[in-house]
């Protein structure tokens, strides 16, 4: 079961800064907070991840709160192409991902 | 570099038929994984796979499902004598080494049961 919690969806404009914000309130010190998305009729793409620092990429930030226990996707400038539905996994040591029902992004131009 | 490769992209069968679901691995990578989404819900994990071995298969079906990773050849999902509850969209990753590694999705086969 997903330990993860999400808003069902969000709605944002093009060009705009998006921030996507995620609950995981059972991390323990060694998971890792991933984040993937799943545009329509697509496999999932992995967006980013993080442990306890903020991190970056070419696609996102990821801020993660001091107690761990949230952590927000950000996209900087969202454009038509970010539509989507979002899922953030809390990762332990483990190879499984487990999926919620993720946060449906929409990009109003 | 091509990604994960998956096929058929969609598969239409009858009750009671076979569906063989194939996937080829990103090049450079040893482990697969098959997940399962059915209509309007997440994805769940169903099995993790390297050559040769099954690994975990704790998300499988106990009947008609199985999976196998060859020595040489893409990894296949079978499912036996299918049923309509079958129809769903089945998602195969793939990653290196390291626990951590990102894994990277296909783009899946649509499966039809009529």
């Amino acid at each position: 079961d997903a330990k993860t919690t999400q808003p069902n969806s969000m709605e944002s404009n093009e060009e705009e800064p998006v921030h996507l914000p995620c609950n995981h309130s059972t991390i323990s010190g060694t998971d890792y907070i991933h984040w993937y998305r799943q545009l329509p009729s697509q496999g999932p793409e992995y967006v980013i991840h993080g442990l306890t620092s903020n991190v970056n990429n070419r696609m996102a930030s990821l801020a993660i709160a001091e107690d761990r226990k949230s952590s927000t996707l950000i996209l900087h400038r969202a454009t038509l192409r970010d539509a989507a539905v979002y899922y953030c996994i809390q990762r332990g040591s483990n190879y499984k991902l487990t999926f919620g029902k993720g946060t449906l992004l929409t990009v109003n131009p | 570099n091509a990604g994960v490769m998956q096929n058929p992209r969609h598969l239409v069968r009858r009750r009671g038929q076979e569906a063989r679901l194939r996937c080829s691995p990103m090049k450079g990578h040893s482990h697969v994984y098959w997940y399962r989404q059915l209509p309007e819900e997440g994805l769940k994990f169903m099995v993790y796979l390297q050559k040769e071995n099954i690994i975990d298969e704790s998300g499988m079906p106990k009947e008609r499902f199985s999976a196998e990773f060859p020595k040489e050849g893409p990894s296949i999902l079978r499912i036996q004598q299918v049923v309509r509850g079958d129809s769903a969209a089945y998602f195969c990753a793939s990653s290196g080494l390291g626990v951590y590694n990102e894994q990277f999705f296909g783009p899946g086969t649509r499966l039809t049961v009529l």
